[in-house]
């Protein structure tokens, strides 16, 4: 069956500080791969997704991540967080066979000042 | 566009009670997802409406719960009786079915349910 794991539960890093938040997935084909965001409260908002083509791909807020097939990854990624960035984030993919999305379990983000 | 609406944002009803939750999709989207967040379980999917159409209702815990959309801009999510357990965030979103973005799903805001 098909998963997704993001095996960081929590991530603290300071402002100003590189991220880097993992996600893998287990799936036999190219994927539909997504990240989305929800801050405290609020719904989930889609930050970037990868259906085809280049595997680095720009999202918003700053955020990029990048596909890699030899490793089952889509890796999110930032270069200088802020404080506004704290927040759970979820990595999920589409199965080619119906319309539904594999979930991750969320990772949640803490920014230290 | 307004996204997708849900009322009410906020719930608090007794044990035995009936709860009906309801859900806007964006316009001109086709298909239309209810989900349950809670800390120990995470995103759960309960049911899943293409064309107005239930396609996969897998995820609804028992029959407690059941789920109509009636026509393509109106969807609930009924609970009855409500328990203790039901106690979570529930969600809405929809998705258009244009090739290529059918995955991408829009999340309303949610309704926070406890259930007393």
């Amino acid at each position: 069956a098909q998963s997704v794991t993001q095996p960081d539960i929590h991530i603290t890093v300071s402002e100003g500080a590189s991220l880097e938040l993992r996600c893998n997935y287990s799936y036999g084909a190219t994927p539909y791969l997504f990240w989305y965001v929800q801050s405290p409260g609020q719904g989930l908002q889609l930050l970037l997704k990868y259906f085809s083509g280049d595997t680095l791909v720009q999202g918003i807020k700053g955020f990029e991540a990048e596909f890699k097939r030899s490793q089952s990854s889509f890796n999110l990624r930032k270069p200088s967080v802020h404080w506004s960035d704290a927040a759970e984030y979820f990595c999920a993919v589409g199965e080619d066979s119906n319309y539904q999305l594999i979930w991750g379990a969320g990772t949640k983000l803490i920014i230290k000042p | 566009d307004a996204g997708v609406i849900q009322s009410p944002r906020h719930e608090v009803t007794e044990m035995g009670q009936e709860v009906t939750l309801r859900c806007k999709p964006i316009s001109g989207h086709n298909s239309l997802f209810w989900y349950r967040q809670t800390m120990m379980r995470g995103l759960e999917l309960l049911i899943y409406f293409n064309n107005n159409v239930p396609i996969d209702d897998s995820g609804m815990p028992e029959d407690r719960f059941s789920a109509k959309m009636p026509n393509a801009s109106f969807s609930t999510l009924k609970i009855q009786p409500s328990e203790p357990r039901d106690s979570a965030v529930y969600f809405c979103a929809s998705s258009p079915t244009t090739s290529g973005s059918i995955y991408e799903q829009f999340f309303g805001p949610g309704t926070r349910l406890t259930v007393l």
